[in-house]
């Protein structure tokens, strides 16, 4: 079974903290992606990467940056965290193959920010 | 872009046939019609997806007319733990995660 990672659960931080969201998989996948997941809102993608080094805006990448230097591992980075962050943060991955939007979840990162 | 639309909630009991429908009236061509389930405190996970026609896996049925504006979910006989939120996904196969676009999602309760 595909695993995709993220390395925290819950995360509590304050206003104009670095925050750094992990997310790992272990199934050699191309394209990896960060969204939020808001209520009323549903999936918002922020950035997503098609391989390493690589990286695009989504939808809402304002406040946020992304880093992936591994395959495996795709980092979201909130480089001054506001209230307006508070959100549940979810990675996935997906081969790159002919069907992109198949795409493998973590559990998701529920981060607050005070 | 297309833009999907889906009812927000449906409400439903044990081993009844459930459909969701989703609406993309500005589809594209090479667009892909995925559907997602999620539970509470867990990341999406794929349910099925299909082009045209008729799809069925062990789990449900993708039905598509031929204009493929809409597409409905079909899930049979369902049980307590299929309450869920259900989404819909529509994008192209071409490697262009950009125009992946997804609904809003329907949340499912399934009542004893």
């Amino acid at each position: 079974d595909v695993k995709v990672t993220q390395s925290s659960r819950y995360l509590v931080k304050r206003t104009g903290e670095k925050v750094f969201l992990e997310c790992v998989q272990d199934m050699d996948h191309e394209n990896m992606f960060w969204y939020r997941q808001d209520p009323g809102l549903g999936l918002r993608l922020i950035y997503f990467s098609y391989d390493v080094k690589m990286k695009e805006k989504g939808d809402i990448p304002e406040g946020y940056s992304v880093s992936r230097e591994k395959k495996e591992r795709f980092s979201l980075i909130l480089e001054s965290a506001s209230t307006n962050q508070t959100s549940m943060y979810l990675c996935a991955s997906s081969p790159l193959a002919d069907r992109p939007n198949i795409q493998y979840f973590g559990a998701g990162t529920r981060l607050s920010v005070l | 872009l297309a833009k999907t639309t889906q009812p927000i909630s449906m409400d439903s009991y044990e081993g009844q046939e459930v459909n969701i429908t989703c609406s993309h009236n500005n589809i594209a061509t090479n667009d892909y019609i995925t559907w997602y389930q999620q539970f509470p405190s867990q990341g999406p996970r794929f349910i099925i997806q299909g082009y045209k026609t008729k799809v069925t896996n062990e789990v449900a049925s993708l039905f598509i007319p031929a204009d493929r504006k809409s597409s409905t979910l079909s899930l049979p006989r369902v049980s307590l733990s299929d309450t869920a939120v259900y989404y819909c996904l529509v994008g192209d196969n071409a490697g262009n995660n950009r125009k992946l676009i997804w609904g809003l999602g329907t949340s499912l309760a399934v009542n004893p």
